[in-house]
C-alpha cells in the first residue's frame, strides 16, 4: 500500500514569510496527525485529526500555526508569520483507529518537510 | 503526564556486538510504549510497542524489548548488530496523552 506523503520536502523561506505543508494520508486512515520536530529532539504533537474535526491541538501554537483536514482526507499546515524558531522536520502521520487520545493504533510517518527559516 | 528519558544520545557498537538503547518512563496511568527508528531523511518507523500484553516484546529486523514496572524501563536490545542498524532510535510513551517520544539516541555500528 502506499505510504503518508508529504510535499514539498524542503522549504526555505525568510523570517515574516508564510509557508505551507500538505499531507496525504494512507487510504482509509481516520486519524492524522501533524508533529514539529527540531533538530536534536523527538518529534512533538502539533495538531491531530480524527476524520475532519480536532482532537488534540493544545500544542499547537495558535497565533502563527493553522491546520485543516477538509473532506477528513489530506491535510495541510501552514505558518503565518515564521519565525526563527519554527526551522525544524514537520512530519505527518496516520493511523487506522478512531478511538480518540487514548488509541495505540499504529501510527504511520511520512518522510516528513524540512523547513529552514532564514 | 508521561515523559521520557533516553540514556545516552549517541551509543556506538562494533558489528555483530550486542546493541543495547535505554529507556526510561515516567507516567501516570498505565503506559503504552513504543520504539520508533528513524533513518536520515526518512519518516518514523515501528520497530516495537507494548500495549499491557506480554512483558518481553518482539519488534521487526530482530530488536526486542522488555518492560519492566518496578524499574520503570522499557529498554530495546539486539543480540548482534548489523551495519543497516545505524540510525535514530526514539522510545515514547502514552498514557492518556497524546505520544510522547524522547529525545533520540543514535547508534553507529562500526565494521
Amino acid at each position: 500500500e502506499a505510504g503518508v506523503a508529504q510535499s514539498p520536502r524542503y522549504k526555505i523561506i525568510e523570517k515574516r514569510q508564510s509557508v505551507a505543508f500538505w499531507c496525504n494520508p494512507i487510504s482509509g486512515h481516520a486519524t492524522l496527525y501533524w508533529y514539529q520536530q527540531i533538530l536534536g529532539q523527538g518529534p512533538k504533537l502539533l495538531i491531530q485529526f480524527q476524520n475532519n474535526g480536532v482532537v488534540d491541538d493544545s500544542q499547537l501554537p495558535k497565533d502563527r500555526f493553522s491546520a485543516e483536514r477538509l473532506k477528513g482526507v489530506d491535510s495541510t499546515l501552514k505558518i503565518q508569520p515564521a519565525k526563527l524558531e519554527d526551522s525544524a522536520v514537520y512530519l505527518c502521520a496516520s493511523s487506522l483507529g478512531t478511538s480518540g487520545r487514548g488509541g495505540t493504533d499504529t501510527q504511520y510517518f511520512g518522510p516528513g518537510t524540512r523547513l529552514t527559516v532564514l | 503526564a508521561q515523559s521520557v528519558t533516553q540514556l545516552g544520545s549517541h551509543v556506538s557498537v562494533s558489528e555483530g556486538a550486542l546493541v543495547l538503547l535505554r529507556c526510561n518512563y515516567s507516567s501516570s496511568v498505565p503506559p503504552y510504549l513504543f520504539w520508533y527508528v528513524q533513518y536520515p531523511n526518512q519518516g518514523l518507523q515501528l520497530l516495537l510497542k507494548y500495549t499491557s500484553a506480554a512483558t518481553l516484546v518482539k519488534g521487526i529486523n530482530g530488536f526486542e524489548a522488555e518492560f519492566k514496572k518496578s524499574e520503570t524501563s522499557f529498554h530495546l536490545t539486539k543480540p548482534s548488530a548489523h551495519m543497516s542498524d545505524a540510525a535514530e532510535y526514539f522510545c515514547a510513551v502514552k498514557g492518556n496523552t497524546p505520544l510522547v517520544f524522547g529525545k533520540g539516541t543514535r547508534l553507529s555500528v562500526i565494521a
